[in-house]
């Protein structure tokens, strides 16, 4: 079984410049998480969907950030306009369903803010 | 918000000898996790605790849900080289099926 998929895994930017990264989740989960981890903290929730709607984007700082889940598969997480906090490793997971202990994570993608 | 607290913060420790970590919390949590997370990769779930004095083994790895539900503790006996990495408790409401992250626990094994 082919695990979550994460592109880029690396991405260097300029402050105020653009990002987007995308995952791939585990087939049939239906649900998709974002997290954000800061060097030497654990992983923060961004947005959480089930299919392609929304469950939990408390965290989401909704100034700069989006995310999307078209057709309740793929997902892009964007950032515009970044900013040096911004600098982090972006994960994704997925599980079967909502409430699901079994998040399995992908590889991330480490973002780096100039 | 919720916070959860891991401690210690980093461990070296000799090849052989046992570990124990814990996380402790302001909140309950209905169910507790132990993650384990190597360098450029995503955290990997170990172990997974349901109930209040639940005690769970993964080979080595033993961890406890404690009985208050706002601790959780991990044990590694005999460690390997390969034990090495970051390890994470998160805590977990399943109604709300959010798991909050502790900061994690740095292990070095020296062979």
């Amino acid at each position: 079984e082919a695990g979550v998929a994460q592109s880029p895994r690396y991405k260097i930017i300029e402050k105020r410049q653009s990002v987007a990264f995308w995952c791939n989740p585990i087939s049939g989960h239906a649900t998709l998480y974002w997290y954000q981890q800061i060097l030497g903290q654990g992983p923060k929730l961004l947005i959480q969907f089930q299919n392609n709607g929304v469950v939990d984007d408390s965290q989401l700082p909704k100034d700069r950030f989006s995310a999307e889940r078209l057709k309740g598969v793929d997902s892009t997480l964007k950032i515009q306009p970044a900013k040096l906090e911004d600098s982090a490793v972006y994960l994704c997971a997925s599980s079967l369903q909502s409430g699901s202990y079994e998040q399995y994570f992908g590889p991330g993608t480490r973002l780096t803010v100039t | 918000g919720q916070q959860l607290n891991q401690s210690p913060q980093s461990m070296f420790i000799q090849e052989g000898e046992d570990v124990s970590m814990n996380c402790t919390s302001s909140s309950i949590f209905n169910t507790w996790l132990w993650y384990k997370q190597d360098p450029g990769e995503g955290p990997v779930l170990l172990i997974a605790l349901y109930k209040a004095g639940e005690l769970t083994s993964n080979g080595r790895l033993t961890a406890q849900f404690g009985i208050t539900r706002k601790d959780s503790f991990l044990n590694i006996s005999a460690s390997i080289p390969s034990d090495v990495g970051i390890y994470f408790c998160a805590g977990l409401r399943t109604n709300a099926g959010k798991s909050t992250f502790g900061d994690g626990t740095t292990l070095t094994v020296k062979p």
